[in-house]
């Protein structure tokens, strides 16, 4: 009964490949995040859904594209891969009306571009 | 802009001791939550704590508390009864507004090892 799931947990890739981070979650929460983790463990807000609608777009190329089918997913498309987009990717939701405002956290998806 | 500062890289300390991890933040806001997470090796981002910045009393979870100084804008967190599973990399979190405006700010983490 996990709550936030990521697939995969390791993706290894070429430059300049396309490929995608699933997330789900069965938490019934409405808003849901990615956020960055570099090599040096910083962590970044990227994007943030609520209700399947864009509400935060930090300064991220392009080339990645969230994208929320319903209120439980939200998927990472990143295209043209470059070495750089080596990180781990964390997904997270929060229920907008709980005063805790807790964001849960997925186990996060190491991607390295070779 | 709002920041967040942890100015220990790395703390170490023996097993059953007690420990304080600092966290400085900037904002202008007067209504924001605090947040410590702890990353173990396991990579999974876990909840230790949390404060409201309109309560005055200090959270305490277990064997973590808190020391929020809302004017000098700090949040130290204490871990009293050191286990070796506290050994992890702990992250300061700032949040103004919630929900659907609300980001996570991280400082750059403290890494913590427990020695037995």
């Amino acid at each position: 009964d996990t709550a936030v799931s990521q697939t995969p947990k390791y993706l290894v890739t070429q430059m300049g490949n396309d490929k995608s981070i699933k997330c789900e979650q069965n938490l019934g929460h409405d808003t849901m995040y990615w956020y960055k983790q570099d090599s040096k463990k910083f962590l970044k807000i990227m994007f943030s859904y609520n209700n399947k609608e864009l509400i935060i777009n930090e300064t991220v190329p392009n080339r990645f594209s969230p994208k929320s089918p319903d209120k439980a997913h939200l998927n990472l498309h990143i295209n043209s891969l470059e070495l750089g987009d080596s990180a781990v990717y964390f997904c997270a939701s929060s229920q907008e009306l709980l005063a805790s405002y807790e964001q849960y956290f997925g186990p996060g998806t190491r991607l390295t571009v070779t | 802009a709002q920041t967040v500062t942890q100015s220990q890289p790395e703390m170490s300390v023996q097993e059953a001791e007690t420990v304080t991890l600092s966290c400085t933040y900037d904002t202008s806001e007067s209504n924001y939550y605090l947040f410590w997470y702890k990353q173990p090796p396991s990579r999974q981002m876990i909840l230790v704590i949390r404060q409201e910045a309109y309560k005055q009393q200090n959270a305490t979870e277990n064997r973590f508390s808190v020391n929020f100084q809302k004017a000098a804008k700090s949040f130290s967190l204490k871990i009293s009864d050191s286990q070796l599973g506290d050994t992890a990399m702990y992250f300061c979190a700032f949040m103004t507004g919630g929900g659907s405006q609300g980001n996570l700010i991280f400082g750059k983490g403290t890494k913590l090892s427990v020695k037995p």
